[in-house]
């Protein structure tokens, strides 16, 4: 069985300041990793994705991740972050098999304070 | 390009009534079709999802049902809401088969507050 876990349900950082949301994961086969962000009332969309290759993901509006399998984490970062990447994120994990079933963190609300 | 529209945004219905969810997916075929529930704090459970029309996999037993009649539609229904089916539901779609590249592409959700 796959599960995630996302530390802290709440993370708060200054306009400018590094962002880090940090996702550990299990998985008994090789897995594939996710990272979404969901606005107020909407939908979830994909920041990046790791499914094979490279261990650093980049993805969009200027966040990465870091897969690292001896730690079983996939940490997300944002050097600097913006009043605009105040949202909800979310860690997941699926495998390869038929139906792809994703597995979801619950989630780590971030704020940005100007 | 694809698209994924769900309705209603917003329900608000009493105990007992009966409750229909539509997603209806366009610019692809044969997706993998799925039913989430998101409760604060919680993340995401996956309650139904389908590889195909009329292939139904349940994830938590409850009190919802889910059909697929055509290839690019999938229903979340309920014949008696309870109080705990409140929640914010969202439906996605995959790419099927060899397409699948494990992204999951959400609707915008339908806020179910039942009274």
């Amino acid at each position: 069985a796959q599960s995630v876990t996302q530390l802290g349900s709440h993370v708060s950082v200054s306009e400018g300041a590094l962002v880090l949301l940090r996702c550990n994961y299990s998985s008994s086969v090789p897995p594939y990793l996710f990272w979404y962000v969901q606005y107020p009332n909407q939908g979830l969309q994909l920041l990046l994705k790791y499914t094979t290759g490279a261990t650093l993901v980049k993805g969009i509006n200027g966040f990465e991740a870091e897969f690292k399998k001896s730690e079983t984490s996939f940490h997300l970062t944002k050097p600097s972050a913006h009043m605009s990447d105040a949202a909800e994120y979310f860690c997941a994990v699926s495998d390869q098999t038929g139906g792809f079933k994703t597995i979801f963190g619950a989630g780590t609300r971030l704020f940005v304070k100007a | 390009s694809q698209t994924i529209h769900q309705w209603p945004a917003t329900l608000v219905q009493p105990v007992g009534s009966p409750l229909s969810l539509e997603c209806t997916v366009e610019g692809t075929s044969n997706p993998n079709l799925y039913w989430y529930r998101q409760a604060a704090g919680r993340g995401l459970q996956l309650l139904f999802y389908s590889v195909g029309i009329g292939q139904i996999s349940s994830e938590v037993p409850q009190n919802l049902s889910a059909s697929r009649p055509q290839d690019r539609q999938f229903i979340l229904s309920s014949k008696k809401l309870l109080l705990s089916d409140s929640g914010f539901y969202l439906c996605a779609w995959s790419g099927g088969l060899r397409a699948n590249t494990g992204e999951l592409f959400f609707g915008e959700g339908s806020r179910l507050t039942v009274l």
